[in-house]
């Protein structure tokens, strides 16, 4: 009964490392999505996919990138890593668009010092 | 684009009162999808509840409903017998129909729940 999973938990990186957060789900769904949320504010798309293979931009894309090699995995990738990519990040999944519910895994909190 | 907006970043209710939270939108589509998603301390984020646009009838989930006013782009979310459980951050969100199921949220509102 796993759905989404996301690791780390928790990382703290230095200003120009890089890294990538990874996000399976076991549930079958064609779409998934990288969210990040910063205090105090709701979430904001970073990347999404509707497939393996098609990946797309969302609200706020640069510093980031992803790919999507198979349905299961969506990994998020950190290039340089910067003070303002201090976030919690946000993996999420769903099935179709009729019902468009997406189900979250429980969130990767970043530290960029 | 689509927008949320939350105006009360925090309200309290006592237990077993009820509590209603506000949220609107913008869009210029008809045809949409409206949550409410709760994020406990643990911040898994939660769906409390689901809209239909195109559907008159307000959603119900046990004790938690909504008041849905589409020619006012309202979405409120009604939280009957609050309990302790109930304490959250609750952020309101939009999907538009197509185009990948892009969730639009609000900027969430604090709930606390007192004895």
């Amino acid at each position: 009964n796993a759905g989404v999973t996301q690791t780390p938990k928790f990382r703290i990186l230095k200003i120009g490392q890089s890294m990538t957060l990874q996000c399976a789900q076991d549930m079958n769904h064609n779409y998934m999505y990288w969210y990040r949320q910063d205090p105090g504010m709701g979430l904001k798309l970073i990347y999404y996919s509707v497939g393996a293979g098609i990946t797309d931009k969302g609200e706020v894309p640069n510093g980031y990138n992803v790919s999507r090699s198979t349905t299961e995995d969506f990994p998020l990738r950190l290039e340089l890593a910067a003070p303002s990519q201090t976030s919690v990040y946000f993996c999420a999944s769903s099935t179709d668009i009729t019902k468009n519910i997406q189900y979250f895994g429980a969130g990767t909190r970043l530290s960029v010092l | 684009a689509q927008t949320v907006t939350q105006s009360q970043p925090e309200m309290s209710v006592q237990e077993a009162e009820t509590v209603t939270l506000s949220c609107t939108y913008d869009t210029s589509e008809s045809d949409y999808y409206l949550f409410w998603y709760k994020q406990p301390p643990s911040r898994q984020m939660i769906l409390v509840i689901r809209q239909e646009a195109y559907k008159q009838q307000n959603a119900t989930e046990n004790r938690f409903s909504v008041n849905f006013q589409k020619a006012a782009k309202s979405f409120s979310l009604k939280i009957s017998d609050s309990q302790l459980g109930d304490a959250a951050m609750y952020f309101c969100a939009v999907i538009l129909t197509g185009g990948g199921n892009k969730l639009t949220f609000g900027t969430g509102t604090q709930l606390k729940v007192e004895l």
